[in-house]
């Protein structure tokens, strides 16, 4: 089993529509949880951090963690066009070992058509 | 607003030959790390550097790599004989803290390394 794992998608929405991305995780030493935007052959851009579970609001964004299921989620409000990219979802433990060691899942493209 | 840079942005070189990257992590940033991706795969940790020391390193970074913080602001990556294996974007990232409240990793635009 992947320590994450992402839908690849691709994923293809209209204009304002409300978009939700997911990531499944099995290593349950993950304490905090990144979400980025990657527009092609450019880097990483972060969107959310989020440490402990529950729901973060950021504009148009909300992160949701849910550690006893492993699983989170990226909502994002009103798609734009602007919004079209890959969205990593990447995540980390911190103590023991770990010195900021990030896991990153494969990226889920989306597309939001006019 | 702070950011992190890379230089260059896309490198060229014949394999067999040494290459470094550079980078210039956010100046109170005390974290950083080296990242790459190849083409259509997922962004995979390299390995992460504090205090002037490498603090953890995945199997890819193997004897080939190095990594040094030269003065106060350049963090590099230096691979030293490359291979086409290498090929790949490289992203420098950098984070106040290594975990807990402040772990925001922030990362470069990245090195496109071509390695012919």
């Amino acid at each position: 089993q992947k320590e994450v794992e992402q839908d690849p998608g691709p994923l293809s929405v209209p204009e304002g529509a409300i978009v939700s991305l997911n990531c499944t995780y099995s290593n349950s030493a993950f304490q905090y949880f990144m979400w980025y935007r990657q527009y092609s052959r450019k880097g990483p851009e972060l969107l959310m951090y989020t440490y402990s579970s529950g729901n973060k609001e950021d504009g148009r964004f909300t992160a949701q963690v849910d550690k006893s299921s492993k699983y989170i989620s990226l909502f994002i409000r009103d798609s734009q066009p602007s919004d079209s990219a890959t969205y990593l979802c990447a995540m980390g433990n911190a103590g023991g070992t770990s010195y900021g060691k990030l896991t990153f899942g494969q990226g889920t493209i989306l597309t939001v058509h006019p | 607003e702070p950011e992190v840079t890379q230089t260059p942005s896309h490198q060229v070189t014949q394999m067999g030959q040494e290459v470094i990257l550079r980078c210039v992590p956010i100046s109170n940033h005390l974290y950083f790390y080296w990242y790459r991706q190849i083409l259509g795969q997922k962004v995979e940790f390299l390995v992460s550097f504090y205090n002037n020391e490498i603090s953890e390193k995945s199997e890819i970074f193997d004897d080939q790599f190095s990594v040094e913080r030269p003065d106060g602001s350049n963090f590099t990556l230096k691979i030293r004989s490359t291979k086409l294996e290498d090929s790949a974007m490289y992203f420098c990232a950098s984070s106040e803290v290594a975990g807990g409240l402040s772990a925001e990793q922030f990362f470069g635009p990245g090195t496109r390394l071509t390695v012919l």
